[in-house]
C-alpha cells in the first residue's frame, strides 16, 4: 500500500533556529501533499496544500513567512519552520495523495520542540 | 465551510463490548467522510472512507460506519471491543480531511 516516510520523528531546536521537516511518499507519486498541525489532546489543523512544482496554498491564519513549504518533486515536500519560538512547539503531520479515489495517506508525525 | 462534530471526547467500553464513536458532519455538498486512528506519537491510519457509493462502509480492524444522510452522522461501531483498539480515533470530512475534534477510546479489560 501506499507509504508516507516523514523525518525526523522528534526535534528539538533553540529559540531562533530553523528546522526542516520532510515528508516523502516511497511507492507513488504525490500529486499533491498537506500538511497538518495537531495541538496535545487536540485535532488536526491543515496548514497548507502543497502541489508539485507550485507555490503552496495557505489555510487562513497560517504564517507563510514562518511556514515554508517547499514541493520540488512528485516525492518529496518540505517544511521548514524559520526562526522557531516555544510557541511553534506541536506535533507535525503530512499528508500525500497521488489523485483519485479520495485516498490520503499520512506520515507517522515530526514532535517539534523549541526551548 | 464543512465540519464535523465528534459526541464525546473520551468513550470508555469494556473488553468485547460494542463500540460505537458519534460523528456528525455538516456539509453543503456530497461528503466525502473518513474515520482515522492514532496511536499515540504516531500518524493517522485510515479505517474506512465513504465516498457516495454504499452507505453501509466496512474498513479495517472489523469497523464498520454507517453513513445517514437524513441525521447527516456517520458513526463508527465495532461489534466487539479489544484491547489493541485504545486509541485516538477522528472522524473527518471533506477533501482534503477536516477532522473533528476526536474521541479516545479507552478498553477495560
Amino acid at each position: 500500500g501506499a507509504v508516507v516516510s516523514q523525518h525526523p520523528s522528534r526535534v528539538i531546536c533553540k529559540s531562533g533556529t530553523s528546522v526542516k521537516i520532510e515528508c516523502r511518499s516511497l511507492d507513488f507519486q504525490a500529486t499533491t501533499m498537506f500538511w497538518y498541525r495537531q495541538f496535545p489532546k487536540q485535532s488536526l489543523m491543515l496548514m497548507a496544500t502543497s502541489n508539485e512544482g507550485s507555490k503552496a496554498t495557505y489555510e487562513q491564519g497560517v504564517e507563510k513567512d514562518k511556514f515554508l513549504i517547499n514541493h520540488a518533486s512528485l516525492t518529496l515536500s518540505t517544511l521548514t519552520v524559520t526562526s522557531a519560538h516555544p510557541e511553534d512547539s506541536s506535533f507535525y503531520i503530512c499528508s500525500a495523495t497521488g489523485g483519485g479515489d479520495y485516498g490520503y495517506t499520512f506520515g507517522s508525525g515530526t514532535r517539534l520542540t523549541v526551548v | 465551510a464543512q465540519s464535523v462534530t465528534q459526541l464525546g471526547s473520551h468513550v470508555s467500553v469494556s473488553e468485547g463490548a460494542l463500540v460505537l464513536l458519534r460523528c456528525n458532519y455538516s456539509s453543503s455538498v456530497p461528503p466525502y467522510l473518513f474515520w482515522y486512528v492514532q496511536y499515540p506519537n504516531q500518524g493517522l491510519q485510515l479505517l474506512l472512507k465513504y465516498t457516495s457509493a454504499a452507505t453501509l462502509v466496512k474498513g479495517i480492524n472489523g469497523f464498520e460506519a454507517e453513513f445517514k444522510k437524513s441525521e447527516t452522522s456517520f458513526h463508527l461501531t465495532k461489534p466487539s471491543a479489544h484491547m489493541s483498539d485504545a486509541a485516538e480515533y477522528f472522524c473527518a470530512v471533506s477533501s482534503p480531511p477536516v477532522f473533528g475534534k476526536g474521541t479516545r477510546l479507552s478498553v477495560i479489560a
